[in-house]
C-alpha cells in the first residue's frame, strides 16, 4: 500500500516568516516528489518537483527531499497572504504511472 | 496559464442525462488523465491514457466512460450519475514517459459537476 501523509492544518504563520510544510509516503520505491497549490475553487497548480536528496530552491520556495527517511518538505520565505491555499504532495512511484496525493495541509498566513 | 482545456467549465446535469467533459492539451504530452476531486480531499484518480490507450482504470462505475480520440484530446461520457457524483473533474496530462520532469502532471482548471 503506498501512502503519503501530510498534517492537514490548518497550519498559520504571520506574513513574512517561514511556512513549513511536510510530507512523508511509506514506499521506499518512490522515483518524483511534487509539491502543488490549490486556492479554494482553483485546480491545483505545479510549484516544483524534486527526485535527488538535498535541497531545490525556486524563488521563495525550497523543496527538501530525504529518501532515507521517506521525508519530502516544503518551505515557502517572506510567506505573504497570497500564499494562503492548501498544499499537495504528491508522490511518483516507480511502478505505474499514478501519482498518490497526500491529503493536503491547509495554510494561512496572517496579515 | 495552463496549458490544458476543460470544457465546459460548469455543468449541471439531471440524473438522467448524458453529457461529456472534454480536455485539449497542446504541450505534446503522451499521457493523459482524468481525476476527480470532493471538497476538501485530495485528488482521486480515474483513468489514465498512455499513448492512447486506457492504461489504467481505477475501478471507476461503468455510468463513467472515457474516451481518447488522438494524443491532445481526452473525453469522459457522462450517463446516468448519481447526485453523489458532483464534484470537480480534473483533466491532467504529462509527458508520459522517464523520470524527473517528465512525470510531472500538468492539470486543466478543471469541471465542476452538479448532478440533480
Amino acid at each position: 500500500q503506498k501512502e503519503v501523509e501530510q498534517n492537514s492544518g490548518p497550519l498559520s504563520v504571520p506574513e513574512g516568516a517561514i511556512a513549513s510544510l511536510n510530507c512523508t509516503y511509506s514506499d521506499r520505491g518512490s522515483q518524483s516528489f511534487f509539491w502543488y497549490r490549490q486556492y479554494s475553487g482553483k485546480s491545483p497548480e505545479l510549484i516544483m518537483f524534486i527526485y535527488s536528496n538535498g535541497d531545490k530552491e525556486d524563488g521563495r520556495f525550497t523543496a527538501q527531499l530525504n529518501k532515507a527517511s521517506q521525508y519530502v518538505s516544503l518551505l515557502i520565505r517572506d510567506s505573504q497572504p497570497s500564499d494562503s491555499a492548501t498544499y499537495l504532495c504528491a508522490v511518483k512511484f516507480w511502478s505505474g504511472q499514478n501519482f498518490v496525493f497526500g491529503p493536503g495541509t491547509r495554510l494561512s498566513v496572517l496579515p | 496559464d495552463t496549458e490544458v482545456t476543460q470544457t465546459p467549465k460548469h455543468l449541471v446535469m439531471g440524473m438522467t442525462n448524458k453529457k461529456s467533459l472534454k480536455c485539449e492539451q497542446h504541450m505534446g504530452h503522451r499521457a493523459m488523465y482524468w481525476y476527480k476531486q470532493k471538497a476538501k480531499k485530495p485528488p482521486e484518480l480515474m483513468f489514465v491514457y498512455s499513448y492512447e490507450k486506457l492504461s489504467i482504470n481505477e475501478s471507476v462505475p461503468s455510468r463513467f466512460s472515457p474516451e481518447c480520440p488522438n494524443s491532445s484530446l481526452l473525453n469522459l461520457h457522462l450517463h446516468a450519475l448519481q447526485p453523489e457524483d458532483s464534484a470537480l473533474y480534473l483533466c491532467a496530462s504529462s509527458q508520459g514517459g522517464g523520470g524527473g520532469a517528465g512525470n510531472t502532471i500538468y492539470f486543466g482548471e478543471g469541471s465542476w459537476l452538479t448532478v440533480v
